[in-house]
């Protein structure tokens, strides 16, 4: 099994629709991410959270939110898609531990079409 | 803030030929450099990191050095497999524990 699980792995929905990702680790990990990838520019940092009652927007938020309903899952929603949220959308975790700079560890990632 | 440049691909290699894929930083500080590796339809892995100036990062065959100096981290290996075709990220992380990429370079090797 997967260490990482994201669910769905392909979804395809219309404009205006309320979408939830969602990802679930059994690494242990504290700290959970979000990102999105688009051809041509990389990954992009949407919401992180470094334990339970700690999120923190990234660099995209707008137009998403966050829920970190447990150590072990760390849910995505677009509140009304819209069309350029087209993308490949990754849940990634990683140990805070007793070393910094520990590596982050990702999902296999969901593919989202908006109409 | 903190930046990463890559080489932009696609990048198109014969089997057994020598890989060099070029990646450049701008960070406050000293920050941590990574590679990551993300094969077709999968999520992303960790290839190889280096945390201070003239380390270096190895795995696989592939290689990078930490070079303060020139601000740079560019992925080499000398001999690339089939196997090795994949979409390549350079990533720096500054302190902040959040990771900065790069836009990614293709990786195709033909036999």
């Amino acid at each position: 099994d997967a260490d990482v699980t994201q669910t769905p792995r392909n979804r395809i929905t219309k404009t205006g629709k309320r979408i939830m990702l969602e990802c679930s680790q059994t690494k242990g990990h504290d700290r959970m991410y979000w990102y999105r990838q688009d051809p041509g520019l990389g990954l992009r940092l949407i919401y992180y959270s470094f334990d339970v009652k700690d999120i923190n927007k990234g660099e995209i938020s707008d137009g998403y939110s966050v829920s970190r309903q447990a150590q072990a899952k760390f849910s995505l929603s677009l509140e009304s898609a819209i069309p350029n949220q087209t993308a490949l959308y990754f849940c990634a975790t990683s140990d805070s531990g007793t070393k910094s700079n520990q590596p982050q560890h990702f999902g296999d990632g969901t593919r989202l079409s908006i109409l | 803030g903190n930046s990463v440049t890559q080489m932009e691909g696609p990048v198109t290699l014969s089997e057994e030929a020598f890989l060099t894929i070029n990646c450049t930083y701008t960070a406050t500080g000293y920050p941590s450099l990574f590679w990551y590796v993300q094969y077709p339809g999968e999520g992303l892995q960790l290839l190889l990191k280096a945390t201070k100036a003239d380390d270096k990062g190895s795995n696989k065959g592939f290689e990078a050095t930490y070079r303060k100096e020139t601000t740079s981290f560019h992925l080499e290996k000398g001999s690339v497999q089939v196997s090795d075709s994949a979409v390549y990220f350079c990533a720096l992380e500054g302190g902040s524990e959040k990771l900065v990429f790069g836009k990614g370079t293709k990786l195709t090797v033909n036999p």
